[in-house]
């Protein structure tokens, strides 16, 4: 079966920071992936999504950027950390148009 | 421009009663709805699904009608129990002209509280 993992589970950066979370599936190949944010008063936004390796799209201009360097890898980061970027990031991958999520990495910027 | 709106930030129910989760979108081109639901500190997880060529789906307690000249779903469960509490997301998506990749856009959910 499918599974999808992503940290860290929690991390707590200053301002002006980078930022690197991880996320891997395991169990299937070529999937398409995601990252949303889920930001206080703002649902679910998707930043990024790939639908293999190299190819990222940005849905929203702002200074997180992804990469996907293996096929069942894909990779938040940030060179400089805003407040504004504080928020609950999930990764997911998906299949026939049902999205299934990681446990979500919670992200505080002080 | 918000495509999906869940316009309830919050729900309270008894347990045992039926409750009923509002959602409207704009997006004609929206095809497939779905509904997911999330405990605090984890991912979303998928809980029912509708195609736009049907108008209601049932899986147990839950069940989601589609009214699409109102552009309006809405999930009900029946009868509520205190595990349901959860926020609650909407989502929406058109098959991209057709392509694989299926991008989800959500509501801002609701939070359902069953009380005991």
């Amino acid at each position: 079966s499918q599974t999808i993992h992503q940290w860290p589970a929690t991390l707590v950066q200053p301002v002006g920071s980078p930022l690197s979370l991880e996320c891997t599936v395991e169990g299937t190949s070529n999937p398409n992936l995601y990252w949303y944010r889920q930001a206080a008063g703002r649902g679910l936004q998707l930043l990024f999504y790939s639908v293999g390796i190299g190819q990222i799209s940005s849905e929203v201009p702002q200074n997180l950027s992804a990469s996907r360097p293996q096929d069942r890898q894909f990779i938040l980061s940030s060179k400089k950390l805003l407040l504004s970027d504080s928020g609950f990031y999930l990764c997911a991958w998906s299949v026939f148009g049902e999205l299934f999520f990681g446990e979500g990495s919670r992200l505080t910027v002080l | 421009d918000q495509q999906v709106k869940q316009n309830s930030p919050s729900l309270s129910v008894q347990e045992g009663r039926i409750s009923i989760l509002n959602c409207d979108y704009t997006n004609s081109m929206f095809d497939y709805f779905l509904w997911y639901k999330k405990y605090p500190a984890e991912g979303p997880t998928f809980l029912i699904s509708i195609s736009s060529i049907k108008d209601k789906n049932e899986d147990g307690r839950f069940t989601v009608f589609l009214n699409k000249s109102a552009k309006h779903l809405s999930l009900h469960i029946v009868p509520s129990q205190p595990g349901d509490s959860a926020v609650y997301f909407c989502a929406a998506s058109d098959k991209n002209g057709g392509g694989s990749n299926y991008k989800l856009t959500f509501g801002k959910g609701t939070l359902l509280t069953v009380n005991p």
